[in-house]
């Protein structure tokens, strides 16, 4: 167990629907991570929240969004969804911003029929 | 831009034989390193990480790895692989004035006894 615990462990849903995969960092980690794992396009840098605060954003889409609570458990919502999102979505966390040392969760897998 | 190279997407081996991993890099300056393993429905668990001094790194269940500023290279290594070996091995690499990782491809390692 890495300590990065995400919820759910797998879904499925239909096109155009929305959901909202979560993720606890490890207890003393500030900075959380989402990272979407593709078979065509591998490990894909989503988006970093430091302590609530957006901080670094990769490739992604219009349609994703994320956050980062007080208590520092993090939300990506996934919206008007499509067979192309179907995915591993991965949350990892790091104690402080700029050490690059992410601890990874076991991943949400995410199924769009 | 920063970006990680796997060249070999599958590599076979026999229980007991040595493994050589290839990452090729590509940064402008002296990168953080890391090597991640994904085992089959799992997340990424850290192997190893080089951030600066002495080039040959040790990480866990006995891999290492060795920076090659000349090469722009961070190969992985085992001098003997055990069948739980078996998994997808990630390069990645992290700029030193951001906190997201950039992941190459991944290799495949297959273990047979």
């Amino acid at each position: 167990d890495s300590g990065v615990t995400q919820t759910p462990k797998h879904l499925i849903t239909a096109t155009g629907q929305r959901v909202t995969l979560r993720c606890s960092p490890r207890s003393g980690d500030l900075s959380v991570y989402w990272y979407q794992q593709s078979l065509d396009q591998g490990l894909q840098f989503l988006i970093q929240y430091y302590n609530g605060e957006e901080r670094a954003k990769g490739n992604i889409l219009e349609r994703f969004s994320a956050q980062q609570f007080p208590d520092l458990h993090s939300e990506l919502n996934l919206s008007s969804l499509e067979l192309g999102d179907s995915a591993l979505y991965f949350c990892a966390s790091s104690q402080v911003s700029g050490a690059n040392v992410l601890t990874f969760g076991a991943g949400s897998r995410l199924t769009v029929l | 831009a920063q970006s990680v190279t796997q060249p070999d997407i599958h590599i076979t081996v026999s229980e007991g034989a040595s493994l050589e991993l290839r990452c090729n890099y590509s940064y402008g300056a002296t990168p953080y390193l890391f090597w991640y393993v994904q085992s089959p429905g799992q997340g990424l668990q850290l192997l190893l990480k080089y951030f600066s001094g002495d080039t040959l790194v040790q990480g866990i269940k006995g891999f290492e790895a060795e920076f090659k500023r000349s090469q722009s290279s961070f190969n992985l290594r085992k001098p003997s692989v055990h069948w739980s070996d078996a998994a997808e091995y990630f390069c990645a690499v992290g700029a030193r004035n951001t906190d997201k990782l950039i992941f190459g491809t991944g290799t495949r390692l297959q273990v047979f006894p």
